[in-house]
């Protein structure tokens, strides 16, 4: 079957780094997406990779391992408005997104 | 970049009563559009893909007698909730995807939250 996995919960602080993992399985794949999501809003798009390697915009990266079925978000000098759920979505070969469940940042002072 | 718009974005009716939902893509055509809801604190389910000037494919577990999606435009697809119970209470979000060609991103309107009383 199809599923993406990501830790549901992280903490990190103001100021520091953090890395929010995925791993993923699907029937096909076209790409992996990362999607910010704050409470009560829609996503919204911050990354999209299909090739190896990291891809580096502004205070975040996303990374991306066909091979081993692995991606990764980097938030830098973290700010408290980065706190947020951050998802994990892989699109397979249908074209299809198949969704992680959401990794609730909380950023603490 | 892309935009898509959701309207309304809050509606409370009553238990018995339907529901419209519209989505539109502002300033792009889009040839399929997407239909999730959301729980609290939950992940996005796909409810249907929709495309324009077809039937709507549904998920698993969906109702389409429930749920009517009509995507009668390149800018405009239609999520009907029918006889809505509490239960469909939700966050109802549209999405968008471009032509084939350009990057495989979905543009996502704001949302919707049902509250059915």
């Amino acid at each position: 079957g199809q599923n993406i996995d990501q830790p549901t919960e992280m903490t990190a602080t103001e100021g520091a780094i953090v890395q929010i993992n995925c791993t993923y399985q699907t029937s096909g794949f076209n790409g992996l997406f990362w999607y910010q999501q704050h409470a009560g809003e829609a996503p919204t798009f911050l990354s999209y990779n299909v090739l190896d390697g990291l891809e580096e915009k502004g205070r975040f990266s996303s990374f991306l391992s066909r091979s081993k079925g692995y991606s990764y978000l980097l938030l830098k000098e973290l700010q408290m408005k980065d706190s947020a759920s951050y998802l994990c979505a892989a699109l397979d070969s249908n074209y299809q997104l198949i969704w992680g469940a959401g990794t609730k940042l909380i950023i603490k002072p | 970049g892309a935009v898509v718009s959701q309207h309304p974005s809050r509606v409370i009716c009553k238990s018995g009563t339907s529901v419209k939902i519209e989505c539109r893509s502002l300033d792009f055509q889009a040839t399929t559009m997407f239909w999730y809801r959301q729980f609290p604190k939950k992940s996005l389910m796909l409810m249907a893909t929709s495309n324009e000037g077809s039937k709507a494919t549904y998920e698993q577990g969906v109702e389409k007698d429930k749920f009517l999606i009509n995507h009668a435009s390149l800018t405009l697809s239609t999520l009907t909730v029918t006889s809505a119970h509490p239960e469909d209470s939700s966050f109802y979000i549209c999405s968008a995807r471009g032509p084939a060609g350009e990057i495989n991103e979905q543009f996502f309107g704001p949302g919707t939250r049902l509250t059915v009383l």
